[in-house]
């Protein structure tokens, strides 16, 4: 049982560069997350999908779009990365109710 | 506010225990994670609480909850070098379809041998 699979792990960009974040699930979860992660900041939520069809803003949306793909996979989309985007990216989806999140192992992007 | 607090540095011994400590937001029905983030690596969750209890205990980790302070706690009995990690809290509240969940800012553990 995979779990929350996020590929890649690395990467570096230049600026103004586009990439893809590629995220999956195999545990048959609605709701899919968007999280970076920065020192001292914890986590900050980019987007998310509650459900297979429908995605949302989070708190810091901006330079980022998403793709719900079908219910397994969650895209995140950077257009035109910045420095300010370098950042520990992670992955992340739940079933609902009491149960908490199950997160990928991170993808780690440096912005030059 | 909206803000999940916790201590950002946390240096026990070996063998002792930790307490590591966290205040939330939500008055309401509400339920509350803890989660360890070991380097390099994505947040496991430990375990949770729902917000109607005092206590949970799961082998050497105990959660207590005092509902009148928002005060969350996270004891490790007899902390060991595996230990060392930053853990996060996290709130969720429960009120049907889709639940914004606020994460604290982490709590780095460090055990010395």
């Amino acid at each position: 049982n995979a779990g929350v699979t996020q590929t890649p792990k690395f990467q570096v960009l230049k600026t103004g560069q586009s990439m893809t974040l590629q995220c999956a699930q195999d545990m048959n979860h609605n709701s899919m997350y968007w999280y970076r992660q920065d020192p001292g900041m914890g986590l900050r939520l980019i987007y998310y999908s509650a459900s297979e069809g429908t995605t949302d803003k989070g708190e810091v949306p901006n330079g980022y779009n998403v793709s719900r793909l079908n219910k397994r996979e969650f895209s995140l989309r950077l257009e035109s990365a910045a420095p300010s985007q370098t950042s520990v990216y992670f992955c992340a989806s739940r079933a609902g109710g009491k149960d908490g999140y199950t997160f990928g192992s991170g993808t780690r992007l440096t912005v030059v | 506010g909206e803000d999940v607090e916790q201590s950002l540095f946390l240096s026990v011994r070996e063998g002792d225990s930790s307490v590591i400590n966290c205040t939330y937001t939500d008055s309401s029905s509400t339920y509350l994670y803890w989660y360890k983030q070991e380097p390099g690596a994505g947040l496991q969750l430990l375990t949770y609480i729902f917000s109607n209890m005092d206590m949970k205990q799961d082998q050497r980790l105990t959660v207590l909850l005092n509902k009148k302070d928002k005060h969350l706690s996270l004891r490790i009995a007899d902390t060991q070098t595996g230990d060392s990690a930053i853990y996060f809290c996290a709130e969720i509240p429960y009120s049907g379809g889709y639940q914004k969940v606020t994460f604290g800012t982490g709590t780095k553990l460090q055990v010395i041998p």
